[in-house]
This record gives C-alpha cells, structure tokens and sequence, in this order.
C-alpha cells in the first residue's frame, strides 16, 4: 500500500506561533514526497518537495520550511505562522497507489490561524 | 514553461445528462495528463491518466477523458451525471520533455461540478 498519513487533520493557531504538521508514508522505499497548500478551496500551489533523506527543494519563499529526517517522513514547519498560512495541506507521494506516474494524496491538515 | 488552464470555475448539470470540464495545456515536450477529484475536506483522488496510446482513457466511477493533440486539451467527460459526483475536479500535466531531474505536476485552477437532482 501506499498509503500516506498526516496528521493533525485540524490545527487552529495563533498568529506568531510555530507549526508542526507531519506526513508519513508506506509502501515503496525512496518516494518523492511533496506539499501542497491548498487556498479557499481551489489551487494546489505546490510549495516542498524532497527526493530523499535531507533532500529539500523549494518552491515559493515564505516563512514555511520543510524536512525529511527519514526516507518516509515529512515534516512541514514554521518557526512563526502569519495569518496568510491558512490553509488546507496536503502531502502526497511518487510513485502513487495507481502507478510510477500518480501522485498519491493524503487526507490533508487544515490549518486556521487566527 | 508548462502550464494547465481550465476555463470554467463552475459547470451545473442536471443528473443524468452527459458532462464535460474543460482542461487545455501547454508543455514543451510530450504531456502525461492527470484528472483528479477532491472532495470536501479530503484529498485528492486519481481518476484517470493519459501517458501513451490510445487518446480515449476510461477512469474510475464511469469518468473517461480524451487527449487532443492539435487542440492541446484533455476534457473529462461522463455519458450521465449523478448528484454524487458533484465535487472539485483538477487537471494536471507534467511535461516529460522538460529538462533536469525533476518533471514537476502543474495543477489548473479546479473546476467546481454541481449535478443537480
């Protein structure tokens, strides 16, 4: 199975404080992993993705960073979260469930900062 | 630079009557196409690919799409709606003609699909 986890689903925050949302995957050893923000529930804006352990591209400036500490983890955080960081993130996987070419999703974290 | 456009923020239908979302593209090289569909509060799921062959892909839950090489489009399409498959619908491409080590996955806009009883 290629099954992805994260977690915490929902996360409501204050504006300055840190973030910590976590996404680990099974199945295949060394996937791609991604994240994804999601605004208002339209785009994907694609914002990390890593081909391995401590392998981090980024894809847009901002005050996020991500990690991969393990070939199955991967962490997305902020040292202090802006109002502009709500938003719905989603972790996703290469290769997917339906094949070498298909991203796999999780079920995504919601996060409020308020 | 790749890039997916799908015109239409919303299409209405009436359940059981045939549907379309519209998705164009531009790549520099071959596309491999994506339609996937998201769900309140869920993630997305795949629901069909184009990669090679033939133009005509049939995907999960009745849904097919047609590639179009000259018109650069890949519409998804469903012979008669049902009301559960009102939801948010993506097209993606990433272009394997595109240079380096990584072929990244362009998401258009999303279309927003209301079947209506």
């Amino acid at each position: 199975s290629q099954t992805i986890h994260q977690w915490p689903a929902t996360l409501v925050q204050p504006v300055g404080s840190p973030l910590s949302l976590e996404c680990t995957v099974e199945g295949t050893s060394n996937p791609n992993l991604y994240w994804y923000r999601q605004a208002a529930g339209r785009g994907l804006q694609l914002l990390f993705y890593s081909v391995g352990i401590g392998q981090i591209s980024s894809e847009v400036p901002q005050n996020l960073s991500a990690s991969r500490p393990q070939d199955r983890q991967f962490i997305l955080s902020s040292k202090k979260l802006l109002l502009s960081d709500s938003g719905f993130y989603l972790c996703a996987r290469l290769p997917g469930l339906s094949g070498a070419n298909v991203l796999t999703f999780g079920a995504g974290s919601r996060l409020t900062v308020l | 630079a790749q890039s997916v456009a799908q015109p239409e923020d919303q299409v209405n239908v009436a359940e059981g009557n045939p549907l379309t979302v519209k998705c164009t593209y531009s790549v520099s090289g071959n596309p491999y196409l994506f339609w996937y569909v998201q769900y309140p509060n869920r993630g997305l799921q795949f629901l069909l690919k184009y990669i090679t062959g033939d133009n005509l892909v049939k995907g999960s839950y009745g849904f097919e799409a047609e590639f179009n090489k000259s018109q650069t489009s890949f519409h998804l399409k469903k012979p008669s709606a049902l009301v559960s498959d009102s939801a948010l619908y993506f097209c993606a491409v990433r272009d394997m003609g595109s240079s380096g080590g990584y072929n990244q996955l362009i998401f258009g806009a999303g279309t927003r699909l209301a079947v209506h009883p």
